[in-house]
């Protein structure tokens, strides 16, 4: 079965602190895995994918296989950060399967 | 391209009403997902066509919910007979075949009173 489990569903840090957004996952293959953001009130956007290893906007994320995890990390918060994050897992077939989500508050 | 379009933007209806959701995928995408967002629920598949055929409706709640895609520009997610437990925000999104990623709509808000 495919899981992704986000296990913060608030978090709250101040401008300029680091931020970690917790995933992780449950697939027995090799899965893609991506990180969806929210801003208030807007639809759903790709922030980015582990196979890119880009950054965006700051953030990166690096998937760890040996512990399952694909946390998503930002040196120094800023206030325009604060939105609904979602990681997601394509697994074989075209089906994404989303954590929870976690509700990141940067307070200035 | 205007991405993915959904309407209505927002539903209030009453229980037991039909409710019809819209959807126009992105020109050249050939896989088209009905999600429901939920505060207690997160992100949920409901179901998703690929080439306008419906591959996977297991995430469908029950029988009161139907999906369409009669073409490769428009879907529908039917609601029938409406409950307040439906309240949600319904959203659509596609991906072309081979692509990286899935293209999400605005969604649309529905309350069920």
């Amino acid at each position: 079965a495919q899981r992704v489990t986000q296990p913060e569903k608030l978090l709250s840090v101040f401008k300029g602190a680091p931020v970690e957004l917790k995933c992780n996952y449950s697939y027995s293959g090799s899965p893609e895995l991506f990180w969806y953001v929210q801003y208030s009130r807007q639809r759903l956007q790709l922030l980015l994918r582990h196979i890119s290893r880009e950054s965006i906007k700051g953030f990166t994320a690096d998937l760890n296989k040996g512990e399952t995890s694909f946390h998503l990390k930002k040196p120094f918060a800023q206030e325009e950060d604060s939105a609904m994050y979602y990681c997601a897992l394509q697994g074989g077939s075209e089906k994404l399967v989303f954590g929870k989500g976690t509700k990141l508050t940067v307070n200035p | 391209d205007a991405g993915v379009i959904q309407s209505p933007r927002h539903e209030v209806t009453e229980m037991g009403q039909e409710v019809t959701l819209r959807c126009k995928p992105i020109s050249g995408h050939n896989s088209l997902f009905w999600y429901r967002q939920t505060m207690m629920r997160g992100l949920e598949l409901l179901i998703y066509f690929n080439n306008n055929v419906p591959i996977d409706d297991s995430g469908m709640p029950e029988d009161r919910f139907s999906a369409k895609m009669p073409n490769a520009s428009f879907s529908t997610l039917k609601i029938q007979p409406s409950e307040p437990r439906d309240s949600a925000v319904y959203f659509c999104a596609s991906r072309r075949t081979g692509g990286e990623t899935q293209y999400f709509g605005p969604g649309t808000r529905l309350l069920v009173l």
